[in-house]
């Protein structure tokens, strides 16, 4: 298995853009969650998905941003729009159940 | 809160020494915890598990304790080499055994030949 796929690896884009992240989780793993990490708050969850079902979005920092999970294979954060204090590292994670979870690469995002 | 905290200051140890890096948990008891390590621009990467009735667990150099009385989970590596430098994350569910992970902030090791 490829192990979680994330993209952009990186994006770097202007304020009041549209920003788009995407996410393939490990084939099987019905538990799917989005975090963010910066220096000063470091890793943060922002939503959780299980069977493609979201259960907990109260870290979504606020209405410009969203997930969706339309498949058990894919997942989508978007922000829009999108602001400079939204610069951070995003990654996305999945996992069987509340066990080990198994996280991406991450995208390094920029907001200008 | 349900707090997770680390040393937030960089553990600097000498090749073959133990590293010992510490996690403190509050206003809550997890029912287990969990270890990562995140190597700079990389995710984190799971380590271990350990449950509230087990005392100790063991994966090749590497030991986690959980005492439930002190609210800690002592996380050590044994004969440290310079390839452990990294973040070492810990993680608890938080209430509700749901999926939702807390990290702490983490604890950057550096093992110096």
């Amino acid at each position: 298995d490829a192990g979680v796929i994330q993209s952009p690896r990186h994006e770097v884009t202007e304020m009041g853009q549209e920003v788009t992240l995407r996410c393939k989780p490990i084939s099987g793993h019905n538990s799917l969650f989005w975090y963010r990490q910066t220096m000063m708050r470091g890793l943060e969850l922002l939503i959780y998905f299980n069977n493609n079902v979201p259960i907990d979005d109260s870290g979504m920092p606020e209405d410009r941003f969203s997930a969706k999970m339309p498949n058990a294979s894919f997942s989508t954060l978007k922000i829009q729009p999108s602001e400079p204090r939204d610069s951070a590292v995003y990654f996305c994670a999945s996992s069987y159940g509340y066990n080990e979870q198994f996280f991406g690469p991450g995208t390094r995002l920029t907001v200008l | 809160s349900q707090k997770i905290e680390q040393n937030s200051e960089a553990l600097n140890i000498q090749e073959g020494k133990t590293a010992t890096l510490t996690c403190n948990y509050t206003n809550y008891s997890p029912a287990y915890l969990q270890w990562y390590r995140q190597d700079p621009g990389r995710g984190p990467v799971f380590l271990l598990l350990i449950r509230e009735n087990e005392k100790e667990k063991r994966k090749e150099r590497l030991k986690v304790t959980f005492d439930t009385t002190l609210k800690q989970s002592l996380f050590h590596i044994t004969a440290s080499q310079p390839a452990d430098s990294a973040t070492y994350l810990c993680a608890h569910h938080g209430s509700g055994n749901t999926g939702k992970l807390i990290f702490g902030q983490g604890t950057t090791l550096q093992v110096k030949p």
